[in-house]
């Protein structure tokens, strides 16, 4: 059973293009999360997804920032515009809903370069 | 999700007992403690989590008080790769609420 994944690993980035991030949550995991964290600082919450549909978007930036979370396939991440700021390592983590222990497991991050 | 409070950093020789407190005084009775750990550039990795009794896994024990307002992660003989950020965090376990993370205690394990 693998892990969360994601996909790509490192991405570089010139300003004004669009970043995509994938994540495929564990096997019988509904729930997607996204975190960033920026350079030398904590684990910032950005979005809670379960398929098509967005739960908790309180930490997602108000422009340029969109997450989906399709029937089908990866959950995805965007960036349009991206911008210097926006260089950061984004995590991916999932959880189900039968445990009942609420424990999210995280990907392994996609390290986003903006030149 | 109430608030937990954790020293910015900690050393621990190798071998030794590593114990890793987290204060959260105000924690509400449906709430939980889970500790997380980041190891240097890597996703955050699942350690323990409890609600009142003392809990044991393969990677470390959880002691919680007695009141609940606070906790200790042990991991028992400390190694070079237990060198990480712990982040101490209270939530409720149903909801699959979103984690909260602090700016955790950095260890470092020394040879």
């Amino acid at each position: 059973n693998a892990g969360v994944m994601q996909n790509p690993r490192h991405l570089v980035r010139r300003r004004g293009q669009e970043a995509r991030l994938r994540c495929s949550p564990m096997k019988g995991h509904s729930h997607v999360y996204w975190y960033r964290q920026l350079p030398e600082e904590g684990l910032k919450f950005m979005v809670y997804l379960q398929k098509e549909n967005i739960i908790d978007e309180s930490g997602m930036p108000k422009e340029r920032f969109s997450a989906e979370f399709p029937k089908e396939g990866p959950s995805i991440l965007r960036i349009q515009q991206v911008v210097r700021g926006d260089s950061a390592a984004y995590f991916c983590a999932s959880s189900d809903t039968i445990s009942g222990a609420n424990v999210l497991t995280f990907g392994a991050g996609s390290r986003l370069t903006v030149l | 999700d109430a608030k937990t409070t954790q020293p910015p950093s900690m050393d621990c020789a190798e071998g030794r007992a590593a114990n890793l407190p987290c204060n959260h005084s105000t924690i509400s009775g449906n709430e939980y403690v889970y500790w997380y750990r980041q190891i240097h550039s890597q996703g955050p990795q699942y350690i323990i989590h409890g609600l009142k009794n003392n809990e044991t896994n393969e990677m470390a024990s959880l002691i919680i008080t007695e009141d609940r307002k606070s906790s200790t992660l042990i991991l028992p003989h400390a190694t070079l790769r237990d060198t990480a950020v712990y982040y101490c965090i209270v939530r409720v376990a149903r909801g699959n609420t979103p984690l909260v993370f602090g700016k955790g205690t950095r260890l470092s394990v020394i040879a």
